[in-house]
């Protein structure tokens, strides 16, 4: 009973496939969020979804892609993958007035090659 | 973009040592709070700071949010090999949680036997 879920762990994939990264949370939390962590361990958001409005931050290409099915998921589309997207991808939740359940998944390491 | 200037990049302590680590920002924050990460994991929240001047325990952890809310320290007192580990902090500017966190560099301790 994970609060919040990843899938996969690992992925490797070769350079212009398109792959997805699935996240669950089960905290009734109103907000997800997706952070890239790059192999100087930089945490960066990428994202923040909350009640159907989604805030993206202006340095990510749009090759990437959140989709939320419903409150409980926000899944990271991924199209024409390259070399430099390779780094760990965390997922996030948090409630909507309280930073102190800000909860993090335990990332997904995401291989190009 | 923002970014929070976390120091010092690295700490080698012998076990027992007290640690102290800190974060600075040129912009003024409202939420500043202290992770911890471990190999493989997801970083997982220490202390939340909400106002300035506020000094915060848990356990042999105490944080203080500065009173300019452009610093924040974190301190471990007597330090044991589980404190192992990338110690991040984060701010946040609004707030609610919808536009994400601010993380530092990190700071990577290091337990020597």
């Amino acid at each position: 009973d994970t609060a919040v879920s990843q899938t996969p762990k690992y992925l490797v994939t070769q350079m212009g496939n398109d792959k997805s990264i699935k996240c669950e949370q089960n905290l009734g939390h109103d907000t997800m969020y997706w952070y890239k962590q790059d192999s100087k361990k930089f945490l960066k958001i990428m994202f923040s979804y909350n009640n159907k409005e989604l805030i993206i931050n202006e340095t990510v290409p749009n090759r990437f892609s959140p989709k939320s099915p419903d409150k409980a998921h926000l899944n990271l589309h991924i199209n024409s993958l390259e070399l430099g997207d390779s780094a760990v991808y965390f997922c996030a939740s948090s409630p909507r007035d309280s930073l102190y359940g800000y909860t993090f998944g335990s990332g997904t390491r995401l291989t190009v090659v | 973009g923002q970014q929070l200037n976390q120091s010092p990049q690295s700490m080698f302590i012998q076990e027992g040592e007290d640690v102290s680590m800190n974060c600075t920002s040129s912009s003024i924050f409202n939420t500043w709070l202290w992770y911890k990460q471990d190999p493989g994991e997801g970083p997982v929240l220490l202390i939340a700071l909400y106002k300035a001047g506020e000094l915060t325990s848990n356990g042999r952890l105490t944080a203080q949010f500065g009173i300019t809310r452009k610093d924040s320290f974190l301190n471990i007192s007597a330090s044991i090999p589980s404190d192992v580990g990338i110690y991040f902090c984060a701010g946040q500017k609004s707030g609610g949680g919808a536009d994400g966190l601010t993380f530092g560099k990190g700071t990577h301790l290091i337990i020597q036997p």
